[in-house]
């Protein structure tokens, strides 16, 4: 079974340093893989996805094949990127999910 | 465009009881999945449905079962609830596949 694993429960960084969110993915073959956010009181929604190879609110993941990771960075952290970050991974029509990371970034 | 909304946004229930927890998907979406989110095991997919078929199924016991209705709309169901099924329940609707998912607010249920 596919398995995405988010080794860090908890990050903490001071606003304007960079930040990175680590996730691995366990999959043979070509999964398509998300960073979704949840901030406070808020939904969940997604933030980016690697086949759009886009910068979302200063975000960028790379999807690294060799290592089966797609960990999202930011080069200066800032206060409104504190929330839950979910990185998952989608076969068909089935989402796998890792534990999330809880994102703080101190002022 | 309204969102997905979800009742009960909160649910209060017993050991052995059961609940049917309801998703209205966003206008024009017509695939409809449901996760349980927990702070140990993050968010495990249950199942998702598209026309009112289910399409996929993820490993949850068959206490856990769902349908959809024409309007796209659907529901959850959980028999003979057990401590464990304490959790947040969330759905997320998609126009079709590869669209983004747009998930709810959820609904939070407390087995006692």
């Amino acid at each position: 079974a596919q398995r995405v694993t988010q080794p860090e429960k908890l990050l903490s960084v001071f606003k304007g340093a960079p930040v990175e969110l680590k996730c691995n993915y366990s999959y043979s073959g070509s999964p398509e893989l998300f960073w979704y956010v949840q901030y406070s009181r808020q939904r969940l929604q997604l933030l980016l996805r690697h086949i759009s190879r886009e910068s979302i609110k200063g975000f960028t993941a790379d999807l690294n094949k060799g290592e089966t990771s797609f960990h999202l960075k930011k080069p200066f952290a800032q206060e409104e990127d504190s929330a839950m970050y979910y990185c998952a991974s989608k076969t068909g029509n089935q989402f796998y999910f890792g534990t999330g990371t809880s994102l703080t970034v101190i002022p | 465009k309204a969102g997905v909304t979800q009742t009960p946004r909160y649910l209060i229930k017993t050991r052995g009881q059961q609940v049917t927890l309801s998703c209205s998907p966003i206008s024009g979406h017509r695939s409809v999945s449901w996760y349980q989110q927990t702070p140990g095991q993050g968010l495990q997919f249950l199942f998702e449905y598209f026309s009112e078929t289910q399409r996929n199924k993820g490993n949850f016991p068959g206490r856990f079962s769902g349908r959809q209705f024409s309007n796209s709309r659907s529901e959850m169901n959980v028999s003979t609830l057990e401590l464990g099924d304490s959790a947040l329940y969330l759905c997320a609707s998609t126009r079709s596949e590869g669209e983004t998912q747009y998930f709810g607010p959820g609904t939070r249920l407390l087995v006692l």
